[in-house]
């Protein structure tokens, strides 16, 4: 069956420190790839997507490239603030047919430190 | 435009008791959805509703576990009788078209169940 596995946490990093969150994914097929944040005390929210090969998402500074020769998907930010600490999942969306659901990794808890 | 909501934000109870979770999608919302992240591990999807019908329940654990969704509008998920196991935050999304491929899910905050 699908599978994400990311980089175990917790990270923790100087405030504009560089930050790279591994991500590599099992699946069958074209899954589309997701990087979703949960702030504390707050649902989980879409933070960037990718749904075909070599398909760049980016938001708030953060960029992840869909990479199929490897399978991954890794989060990077170029200088991180305080504000950006969080737990961070990847995820991804099956493209079989009828397939709705969110396959996640385990989440990767993000502190950043002035 | 109010975002998906979820009640109570925790619960304790003990082994054996019954809970009743509750989610209120973004209005408009047919797709609702029910995950759950047990400590330390990955988030599960549990299960799909569109509208009313449940369209896809294959997470969903076992049969202690009873998710509704009557008149398409909000959803609630029962555990009965609780277990120890069961404990977890429970996590409810909605999204307005399942029908697109790429069409994004909406997340509540979740509720944060503890089996004593």
């Amino acid at each position: 069956g699908d599978s994400v596995t990311q980089m175990e946490g917790p990270v923790t990093l100087s405030e504009e420190a560089f930050l790279t969150i591994n991500c590599t994914y099992t699946a069958t097929g074209y899954p589309s790839l997701f990087w979703y944040v949960q702030y504390p005390g707050e649902g989980l929210q879409l933070l960037l997507k990718a749904t075909k090969a070599d398909d760049k998402g980016s938001n708030k500074g953060f960029e992840a490239t869909y990479r199929k020769e490897t399978t991954s998907f890794h989060l990077e930010k170029g200088s991180v603030q305080v504000s950006d600490s969080a737990v961070y999942f990847c995820a991804l969306r099956s493209s079989g047919a009828g397939s709705y659901q969110l396959t996640f990794g385990k989440g990767t808890k993000l502190s950043v430190i002035p | 435009e109010a975002g998906v909501t979820q009640f109570p934000s925790h619960s304790v109870i003990e082994k054996g008791q019954t809970v009743t979770l509750r989610c209120d999608p973004i209005s408009g919302h047919d797709n609702l959805y029910w995950y759950r992240r047990v400590m330390g591990k990955e988030i599960k999807f549990l299960l799909h509703f569109v509208k009313e019908s449940k369209q896809d329940e294959s997470g969903m654990p076992n049969n202690r576990f009873l998710a509704e969704r009557t008149g398409g509008t909000y959803s609630t998920l029962k555990v009965q009788p609780a277990e120890l196991e069961d404990s977890g935050v429970y996590f409810c999304a909605s999204s307005q078209d399942g029908g697109s491929f790429y069409n994004e899910q909406f997340f509540g905050p979740g509720t944060r169940l503890t089996v004593l």
